[in-house]
């Protein structure tokens, strides 16, 4: 198992940039979380899939934050136009219904200049 | 809504004294509870978690839990720290529908 595979690694982009981050999630779990982690606010969920529907976005920051999964093996989260204010470590995570053993990828850092 | 305080930001012991971080959780029912450890630029790993079970929780590395409904806690433990204890650590909790909310976390140094 290669477990949760998150790219790229690191990101460095101009400010006005499109961003997208991408996500594989374990295979057969049914459940894919992006998170944000940054100094001053922590670790925040900003959304979450259930076979692969986004079922609670209500962490996104704004519009310019949007996340897909076209299908169980593939997920990304799209910041447009992105602001330095984004810069972050993204990490995606999964997990099968009822194990409650989340597994997280090695997270993106992004760096918008 | 539940959530999770994570008592101290840092917290430094001796290699071979007890480790002891704190977490009190906020939750009108009975929640899950985790404790999550971070590496240096590495993602979260999984140490340990109650779901319902047993108060008393083993994790891996020599990590316990124990779940204390009176206290609303969920302290972590360790016996004797090792030198490659020194990470971040997060402890969460989950109501039941898969979404987990994350204390702010401790950073455990561990001294020679």
């Amino acid at each position: 198992d290669a477990g949760v595979i998150q790219s790229p690694r690191h990101e460095v982009t101009e400010m006005g940039q499109e961003v997208t981050l991408r996500c594989k999630p374990i295979s057969g779990h049914d459940y894919l979380f992006w998170y944000r982690q940054t100094m001053m606010r922590g670790l925040e969920l900003l959304i979450y899939f259930n076979n692969n529907v986004p079922i609670d976005d209500s962490g996104m920051p704004e519009d310019r934050f949007s996340a897909k999964m076209p299908n169980a093996s593939f997920s990304t989260l799209k910041i447009q136009p992105s602001e330095p204010r984004d810069s972050a470590v993204y990490f995606c995570a999964s997990s099968r219904a009822q194990v409650y053993s989340y597994t997280f990828g090695s997270g993106t850092r992004l760096t918008v200049v | 809504a539940q959530s999770v305080t994570q008592l101290g930001s840092h917290v430094s012991v001796s290699e071979g004294a007890l480790v002891l971080l704190r977490c009190n959780y906020s939750s009108s029912v009975p929640p899950y509870l985790f404790w999550y450890v971070q590496y240096p630029n590495q993602g979260l790993q999984l140490l340990l978690k109650y779901t319902s079970a047993a108060t008393l929780v083993k994790g891996i590395n020599g990590f316990e839990a124990e779940f204390k409904k009176s206290e609303t806690s969920f302290h972590l433990t360790k016996p004797s720290a090792h030198m490659s204890d020194a990470a971040e650590y997060f402890c969460a909790v989950s109501k039941g529908a898969q979404k987990l909310v994350f204390g702010q976390g401790t950073r455990l140094t561990i001294n020679p």
